[in-house]
C-alpha cells in the first residue's frame, strides 16, 4: 500500500499569503496523484489531477506540480474560502490513499 | 454534469449491517465507475472499494474484504455499499464518488454529499 504524507499538518497564514502544500509518496507514483478540497461538512472536490491538470472551473490561483515521490499544491494568493482542508491521493495503484490532510487556517 | 444522492443517516447496533445507496443522474449510468469513501469524525479519508456497473465488477480494500459488498442497479441507476458486522470504529460519513470513466481509479469528479452512519449500542 502506498503511503502519502502530507506537510505541514496545520498551515497558519493570513488572506492574500501564498500557500505551499506538500505530499510525499512512500514510492514513485510518477504523476498519479491528485489534490482534493474539503469544507467543513462537505464532500471532497476535485482541484488537481494528473500532478499538475486543474480541474474546468477551479480558479488559477490553485496549482500544483511534482512528480515522483514529491509534490506540492500551491495557492498563490489566499481567498478566505480557501481556509479549509485540503488532501493529496495517490492514483496509481489500489488501494487508492489519500494523505492525512493539511488544514490551512 | 453527474449527480449523486445518498440515502440518509443511518443508526445501527455492533453486529448488524448497514445498506447505503447512491442515485446518479445526469450521465449515463454504465458510463462510470463508482467508489465509496469514509471518513470517520475528524479524520481522514478512506477507499472502501468501488463497482463498474456495465460489468458488474466490484474490487474492495483488502481492509474491507468480507465485510463489504457494493452493487449497482443499473435499471435505477443506484449503487449501493453494504457494510456487515459493524463495530464502533465504523462510524463515519460515507461517500460514494464517480469518475466519467468505466474504471474505478480515482480521479473522482463526482461526489455525492455523504450518508452518516452511527453505530452505537
Amino acid at each position: 500500500e502506498i503511503v502519502l504524507t502530507q506537510s505541514p499538518g496545520t498551515l497558519s497564514l493570513s488572506p492574500g499569503d501564498r500557500a505551499t502544500l506538500s505530499c510525499r509518496a512512500s514510492q514513485s507514483i510518477t504523476s498519479s496523484l491528485a489534490w482534493y478540497q474539503q469544507k467543513p461538512g462537505q464532500a471532497p472536490r476535485l482541484l488537481i489531477y494528473s500532478a499538475s491538470s486543474r480541474v474546468t472551473g477551479i480558479p488559477d490561483r490553485f496549482s500544483g506540480s511534482g512528480s515522483g515521490t514529491d509534490f506540492t499544491l500551491t495557492i498563490s494568493r489566499l481567498e478566505p474560502e480557501d481556509f479549509v482542508v485540503y488532501y493529496c491521493q495517490q492514483c496509481d495503484s489500489s488501494p487508492w490513499t489519500f494523505g492525512q490532510g493539511t488544514k490551512v487556517e | 454534469q453527474v449527480h449523486l444522492v445518498q440515502s440518509g443517516a443511518e443508526v445501527r447496533k455492533p453486529g448488524s449491517s448497514v445498506k447505503v445507496s447512491c442515485k446518479a443522474s445526469g450521465g449515463t449510468f454504465t458510463n462510470y465507475a463508482i467508489s465509496w469513501v469514509r471518513q470517520a469524525p475528524g479524520q481522514g479519508l478512506e477507499w472502501m472499494g468501488g463497482i463498474i456497473p456495465i460489468l458488474d465488477t466490484a474490487n474492495y480494500a483488502q481492509k474491507f474484504q468480507g465485510r463489504v459488498t457494493i452493487t449497482a442497479d443499473k435499471s435505477t441507476s443506484t449503487a449501493y455499499m453494504e457494510l456487515s458486522s459493524l463495530r464502533s470504529d465504523d462510524t463515519a460519513v460515507y461517500y460514494c464518488a464517480s469518475s466519467p470513466r468505466r474504471s474505478i481509479p480515482p480521479p473522482w469528479d463526482y461526489w455525492g454529499q455523504g450518508t452518516l452512519v452511527t453505530v452505537s449500542s
